[in-house]
């Protein structure tokens, strides 16, 4: 079975600090994305990166940067975290081709206070 | 420009009665469509997925979905709705290269 591991599953940060979210996967997924969920707005792509060390912005990416240097590591970083962007943050995994459904971990809900 | 919709925002049914639940897709062509499940603190669980072939298609927990192209849906189904059902329900469409457009989400209450 396909596991993506989201390192925290709760997570309060202060204003202004810089904030890391981690995400694993552990069948040599090409694909990895990060996404958030807000109620009414559904899941929203923030990046997503189809190999190591690339990226592309997704539709909010605004506020976040991406690292991947490992296949199987793909983190979201908060350069300076606002209260706006309190959410839940889910990260997914997935094969390249189109018809491959994306598998998704247990999501952060991370609070900026 | 491409998007996914699902018009109703919080649908209740009673236990045992049927479920349909709508999602619309506008593309150029048609894209690869998936419905996804999300329990309370959970990620997404993948129902079920078209990308060709026959129309009907069967996935997990007996849900099943039928594309029409002609009115651009692939909605959701159950026959019999189990009180364990209650979630929310992702429809998402993709037709490049592995990128998912979700619609809004559709709250499923199953009342006893």
């Amino acid at each position: 079975d396909v596991k993506v591991t989201q390192s925290s599953r709760y997570l309060v940060k202060r204003t202004g600090e810089k904030v890391f979210l981690e995400c694993v996967q552990d069948m040599d997924h090409e694909n990895m994305f990060w996404y958030r969920q807000d109620p009414g707005l559904g899941l929203r792509l923030i990046y997503f990166s189809y190999d190591v060390k690339m990226k592309e912005k997704g539709d909010i990416p605004e506020g976040y940067s991406v690292s991947r240097e490992k296949k199987e590591r793909f983190s979201l970083i908060l350069e300076s975290a606002s209260t706006n962007q309190t959410s839940m943050y889910l990260c997914a995994s997935s094969y390249p081709d189109s018809y491959q459904p994306q598998h998704f971990g247990d999501g952060t809900r991370l609070s900026i206070l | 420009a491409q998007s996914v919709t699902q018009p109703d925002i919080h649908i209740t049914v009673s236990e045992g009665a049927s479920l349909e639940l709508r999602c619309n897709y506008s593309y150029g062509a048609t894209p690869y469509l998936f419905w996804y499940v999300q329990s309370p603190g959970q990620g997404l669980q993948l129902l079920l997925k078209y990308f060709s072939g026959d129309t009907l298609v069967q996935g997990i927990k007996g849900f099943e979905a039928e594309f029409k192209r002609s009115q651009s849906s692939f909605n959701l189904r159950k026959p019999s709705v189990h009180w364990s059902d209650a979630a929310e329900y992702f429809c998402g469409g993709d037709n490049q290269g592995g990128k998912l457009i979700f619609g809004q989400g559709t709250e499923l209450s199953v009342k006893p």
